[in-house]
């Protein structure tokens, strides 16, 4: 099962808000990674976070590594139809030397034009 | 492009039938990880490669599942005897150590290949 937790699991927004969305877990993790996934696709890296407390742009996205390490936050700002997909949280746990991700639920996003 | 790729992209099956996807990986990554994505979850690892050794295996490697990355390049992932639990999107990403003694965590996923096994 998942061992990072997402909430909420889905939003349904007006075009044009923001919108916040969060990942937490019991364990540490070194790195934080946001990816994106659209239908019938693989996910695609938005930001990756690497020390604690970092907060990190990539255009209207803005996410931040929190001080615990044990969790992250994305922010979209002024959403639009093509933000349309599910946002998951990722990262390698500590002391894990191959570096293999362990994935969120998803954060299922929904923007009506 | 000169991203991940991965073939084919769908694949239906009869119960039972014996499956092979392939991976292509970003050309200068020399680590490759197969993950599984069954529907309404966030993908899970199955095994990785660093270079041509396979390096670690999930518990969900069940036998009948085989990988291979023979010459360091491009991966294969084969399923025998497949079973209607295999039915999921079978993923695969490549990374690099990034400069300054950065480490892998930057995984870069192909489109995947769903199998639907009947």
């Amino acid at each position: 099962g998942q061992q990072l937790n997402q909430s909420p699991q889905s939003m349904f927004i007006q075009e044009g808000e923001d919108v916040s969305m969060n990942c937490t877990s019991s364990s540490i993790f070194n790195t934080w990674l946001w990816y994106k996934q659209e239908p019938g696709e693989g996910p695609v890296l938005l930001i990756a976070l690497y020390k604690a407390g970092e907060l990190t742009s990539n255009g209207r996205l803005t996410a931040q590594f929190g001080i615990t390490r044990k969790d992250s936050f994305l922010n979209i700002s002024a959403s639009i139809p093509s933000d349309v997909g599910i946002y998951f949280c990722a990262g390698p746990r500590r002391n894990n030397a191959g570096n293999m991700l362990t994935f969120g639920g998803g954060t299922r996003l929904m923007v009506k034009p | 492009d000169t991203g991940v790729s991965q073939d084919p992209r769908h694949k239906i099956t009869k119960r039972g039938q014996n499956v092979t996807f392939r991976c292509d990986p970003i050309s200068e990554h020399n680590r490759l990880y197969w993950y599984r994505q069954t529907l309404g979850q966030g993908p899970e690892f199955l095994t990785y490669f660093q270079n041509e050794a396979q390096l670690e295996k999930s518990r969900l490697l069940s036998d009948r599942f085989s990988a291979e990355r023979p010459k360091g390049s491009f991966s294969t992932l084969e399923i025998q005897r497949t079973e209607q639990g295999d039915s999921a999107m079978y993923l695969c990403a490549s990374s690099f150590r990034t400069s300054g003694g950065g480490t892998y965590n930057e995984q870069f996923f192909g489109p995947g290949t769903r199998l639907t096994v009947l």
